[in-house]
């Protein structure tokens, strides 16, 4: 069974401080790993995705994540954050089931 | 809008009552799935449509909750016999298989609160 793991409940930055957020998965096989945003109030947005090819990818609003596979890791990186980038964040997986496993998400607050 | 469309989007219900929400998938989008999801934690998986058939469904859809896609477009899951611990927020999101990625797209969801 895969399964992920978000290891940061709750992050705290600075405005231009730069972000990391951790995800690290279970599973054998192939995977394709994915990072969702959800603001506050809204919907799951895909922010990227990751499913072959070049392991560092570049997703919308300056976000990039890079697959270690190696490490089983997917972590989520922005060089300068924002005050709009407060929400949550959830790491998840995708690997032989078509559904995504989710991890329990980490919930980054910008301070202006 | 052309997103996955999720109704209603709050139901507050007595505790024994059923309830049942309604999604539409994105159009031509052959998979659906729907999620729950409690404060503080991500979604959890709950069943998976391919066009109309049922391929997959979860430990934690008990015998109370019932998921259909009659004619491979909009679903419906319904709850009966409603409990305080089917408060939640239900997702439903769609996928194609034209898509080798199979990126996943997610509704506003159904937020259900058991009284």
């Amino acid at each position: 069974a895969q399964s992920v793991s978000q290891h940061n409940h709750h992050v705290i930055l600075s405005e231009a401080a730069s972000l990391e957020l951790g995800c690290n998965y279970s599973y054998g096989g192939t995977v394709n790993l994915f990072w969702y945003v959800q603001y506050p109030g809204q919907h799951l947005q895909l922010l990227l995705k990751y499913f072959s090819g070049d392991p560092l990818v570049k997703g919308i609003k300056g976000f990039e994540a890079e697959f270690i596979k190696s490490k089983f890791s997917f972590n989520l990186r922005k060089p300068s954050v924002q005050w709009s980038d407060t929400a949550e964040y959830f790491c998840a997986v995708t690997g032989s089931a078509r559904q995504l496993t989710f991890g329990s998400g980490t919930q980054l607050t910008v301070l202006p | 809008d052309t997103g996955v469309s999720q109704n209603p989007r709050h139901k507050i219900t007595k505790r024994g009552q059923n309830v049942t929400f309604r999604c539409d998938p994105i159009s031509e989008h052959n998979r659906l799935y729907w999620y729950r999801q409690t404060l503080g934690q991500g979604p959890e998986f709950l069943t998976y449509f391919q066009n109309e058939a049922q391929l997959e469904k979860s430990r934690l859809l008990s015998d109370r909750f019932s998921a259909e896609r009659p004619k491979g477009s909009f679903s419906t899951l319904e709850i009966q016999r409603t409990e305080q611990g089917d408060s939640a927020m239900y997702l439903c999101a769609s996928s194609s298989r034209l898509d080798s990625g199979n990126t996943i797209y997610f509704g506003e969801g159904s937020w259900l609160t058991v009284v």
